[in-house]
């Protein structure tokens, strides 16, 4: 079975500092990971996603994240916050089913100090 | 349309009620999810369509709730006898194909009183 664990459920950086985020994933088959953000009163909008390809995977607003098979993780970055990054980010794994189905890590809130 | 569509936005029902949520997904995207979005429990996945069919629904926390999809495309979640632990933000997710990026809706938030 497959699952995703984040590391800190509220992180808080400065404008302007490295963000950094981090996910754990155990799976029994090479994963697909993604990562999703959800602003207030929002639905989840898809950051980026890692599919086997390039380790290394850029999405909007300057996010990034590395898959590093060693360390089992997938953590996102971003060089310098701005206010507006404030959210909900979740991390996740593509379930084995073939079904689609993702299975969600617990959220780490992101919250930017001016 | 252009995005996900759920409706409504925000539900208040008396406890032992039914409530039915609504979900509009993409055209064309065959694929079809529920989550529940509960404090403390992060995203918890109820359902899957595939088309009309709903090839898994192990997610359905009780048979209280169920749901069905109409026409390859609208899809409504039904819970009956609300309880109070059924509050939570429930949100539709539709896709193309089954990798994993869906486009969500805004979610509905149920309160239970």
């Amino acid at each position: 079975a497959q699952s995703v664990t984040q590391l800190g459920s509220h992180v808080s950086v400065s404008e302007g500092a490295l963000v950094l985020l981090r996910c754990n994933y155990s799976s029994s088959v090479p994963p697909y990971l993604f990562w999703y953000v959800q602003y207030p009163n929002q639905g989840l909008q898809l950051l980026l996603k890692y599919t086997s390809a390039a380790t290394l995977v850029k999405g909007i607003n300057d996010f990034e994240a590395e898959f590093k098979k060693s360390e089992t993780s997938f953590h996102l970055t971003k060089p310098s916050a701005h206010m507006s990054d404030a959210a909900e980010y979740f991390c996740a794994v593509l379930d084995s089913s073939n079904t689609g189905k993702l299975i969600f890590g617990q959220g780490t809130t992101l919250q930017v100090k001016p | 349309g252009a995005g996900v569509s759920q409706s409504p936005s925000n539900k208040v029902t008396e406890k032992g009620k039914d409530v039915e949520l609504r979900c509009d997904p993409i055209s064309g995207h065959t694929a079809l999810y529920w989550y529940r979005q509960s404090l403390g429990q992060g995203l918890e996945f109820l359902i899957y369509f595939q088309g009309n069919s709903a090839p898994d629904k192990s997610g359905l926390p009780s048979d209280r709730f169920s749901a069905e999809r109409t026409g390859g495309s609208v899809s409504t979640l039904t819970i009956q006898r609300t309880q109070q632990e059924d509050s939570a933000v429930y949100l539709c997710a539709s896709s193309r194909d089954l990798e994993g990026g869906y486009t969500f809706g805004s979610g509905t938030r149920l309160t239970v009183v």
